[in-house]
C-alpha cells in the first residue's frame, strides 16, 4: 500500500524555469493538499482540491498553479520559478477534512531555486 | 493574525520530565482538532485526535478547551524518542481546509 507518493524528491531549478510536482494517492480520498514548509513558518496550504475536477487557493497560492484532472493525482506547477520558492513540498490527502479523519502526507520534495 | 498558534519552542527537558504545549485558533466554527508529530526532515503524521472529552493515549494527553478556544498536548515522562516537533491542526472551519500551527520543538535530553 504506498498512500501518498511524490515526484520528484529533489530537485534544483534555475530561476525562470518551470517544473511540475505530482502528487499520486492510492487511498480514494477525495481532498489532496499542497503545503510549502518554511524553517519557523510551519506547514503553510498553497492549494487544495475537494475532488477531481475540483481546485481551491489556500493561503499562499502566488506564482503556483494546480490541477486535478484525476482523482488520484494534484499537480503542483510552477510556471516561472523564483529563489522564493526554495521550500519542502508536502502533497496531503484524506477522506473528508472534517471529522476525525487523518490526513496523510508524501515524503515531502525538496526544491532549491537558483 | 493566524488561525492556529504555537508557541515555537524550542522546549528542551530531561527525559523522564513531564511537558505541554498549547494551541490557540482563531475561527470558533472549528469542528475538528489533533496533534501530529513531525521528525526531523520527515512528513507529518498523526499522533493523536482531540475530542472534547478529552482523551489519553499512553503517556500522551490531549485537550480540547472550546471557550477559550485552544488545545493542549501533555507528554509524561518523556522519553528522548519524543524528541520532535509537534504540529497542532483545525479543520472543519467553514471551508475545505486543514490548517496547521507552525509547531513547537521538543528536545528530550538524557
Amino acid at each position: 500500500n504506498a498512500g501518498v507518493t511524490q515526484t520528484p524528491k529533489f530537485r534544483v531549478l534555475k530561476t525562470g524555469q518551470s517544473m511540475t510536482l505530482l502528487c499520486a494517492q492510492d487511498m480514494n480520498h477525495e481532498y489532496m493538499y499542497w503545503y510549502r514548509q518554511d524553517p519557523g513558518m510551519g506547514l503553510r496550504l498553497i492549494h487544495y482540491s475537494v475532488g477531481e475536477g475540483t481546485t481551491a487557493k489556500g493561503e499562499v497560492p502566488d506564482g503556483y498553479n494546480v490541477s486535478r484532472l484525476k482523482k488520484q493525482n494534484f499537480l503542483l506547477g510552477l510556471e516561472s520559478a523564483a529563489p522564493s520558492q526554495t521550500s519542502v513540498y508536502f502533497c496531503a490527502s484524506s477522506y473528508q477534512p472534517t471529522g476525525n479523519t487523518e490526513a496523510f502526507f508524501g515524503q515531502g520534495t525538496r526544491l532549491t531555486v537558483v | 493574525r493566524k488561525e492556529v498558534e504555537q508557541d515555537p519552542g524550542p522546549f528542551n527537558v530531561p527525559e523522564g520530565a513531564t511537558v505541554a504545549f498549547n494551541c490557540t485558533y482563531s475561527n470558533s466554527a472549528s469542528q475538528s482538532f489533533f496533534w501530529y508529530r513531525q521528525d526531523c526532515r520527515k512528513e507529518p503524521k498523526l499522533l493523536m485526535s482531540v475530542y472534547s472529552s478529552g482523551n489519553e493515549d499512553g503517556r500522551f494527553t490531549a485537550q480540547l478547551n472550546r471557550a477559550s478556544q485552544y488545545i493542549s498536548l501533555l507528554i509524561r515522562d518523556s522519553k528522548l524518542s519524543d524528541s520532535a516537533t509537534y504540529l497542532c491542526v483545525v479543520t472543519g472551519n467553514g471551508a475545505s481546509k486543514i490548517i496547521f500551527g507552525s509547531g513547537t520543538r521538543l528536545s528530550i535530553r538524557p
